[in-house]
């Protein structure tokens, strides 16, 4: 039982260079959430999807961009990457909008711009 | 717009004594709130779930207190041990139910 998978698990960009990074999920879960995490602070909502072919931005979108193309799978993308893009960066996943439906986390991926 | 604090930042006890952790949340119209584990250089676990119309949930030793009129969560951990020493985060969900809102999470050591 995979869950949640991002790859690559680290990563280091060049300013300006672009990279997607890559989520999919095994639970046929309907929603499915992009977070970064800054050191020592919690999660911040970057996109999410409640199911395929529907994206909405979340408290920090601007620098990124999603596509939800299958249940299973929610790339984020980066385009001209920036310092202050450097992160770690957490899918999540949730069969509905069920009030008893815990989101469910990848391991994360570690994203230093240079 | 939903703030979610959790005082303290971190958290220093003896193995043995009982963990208390706070989470305040502005907006009380909340759909769930949730308690997350995370290790470090790991991701979040999920502890335990709190529904909007319920006032508690165990888990073992874990217990979560939600008191939505004061914009209020607790964490209670038994007789804690050095397998509890991680960061807990607490999340809570909008009315809508679909994104979550993170407190910036309590680092707990737990010395033997």
């Amino acid at each position: 039982n995979a869950g949640v998978t991002q790859t690559p698990k680290f990563r280091i960009l060049k300013i300006g260079q672009s990279m997607t990074l890559q989520c999919t999920q095994d639970m046929n879960h309907n929603y499915m959430y992009w977070y970064r995490q800054d050191p020592g602070m919690g999660l911040k909502l970057i996109y999410y999807s409640v199911g395929a072919g529907i994206t909405d931005k979340g408290e920090v979108p601007n620098g990124y961009n999603v596509s939800r193309s299958t249940t299973e799978d929610f790339p984020l993308r980066l385009e001209l990457a920036a310092p202050s893009q450097t992160s770690v960066y957490f899918c999540a996943s949730k069969r509905d909008r069920g009030g008893n439906q815990p989101q469910h986390f990848g391991d994360g991926t570690r994203l230093s711009i240079l | 717009k939903q703030e979610v604090t959790q005082i303290p930042a971190a958290l220093s006890v003896p193995e043995g004594e009982n963990l208390v952790l706070n989470c305040s949340f502005t907006d009380s119209a909340i759909y769930n709130l949730q308690w997350f584990r995370q290790d470090p250089g790991k991701g979040l676990t999920s502890l335990l779930l709190i529904q909007s119309s319920q006032r508690e949930q165990t888990s073992g030793r874990l217990n979560a207190s939600l008191d939505k009129s004061s914009g209020r969560s607790t964490l209670y951990i038994a007789a804690s041990q050095p397998g509890d020493s991680a960061t807990y985060l607490c999340a809570v969900s909008g009315a809508a139910g679909n994104k979550l809102t993170f407190g910036g999470g309590t680092r707990v050591l737990v010395k033997p």
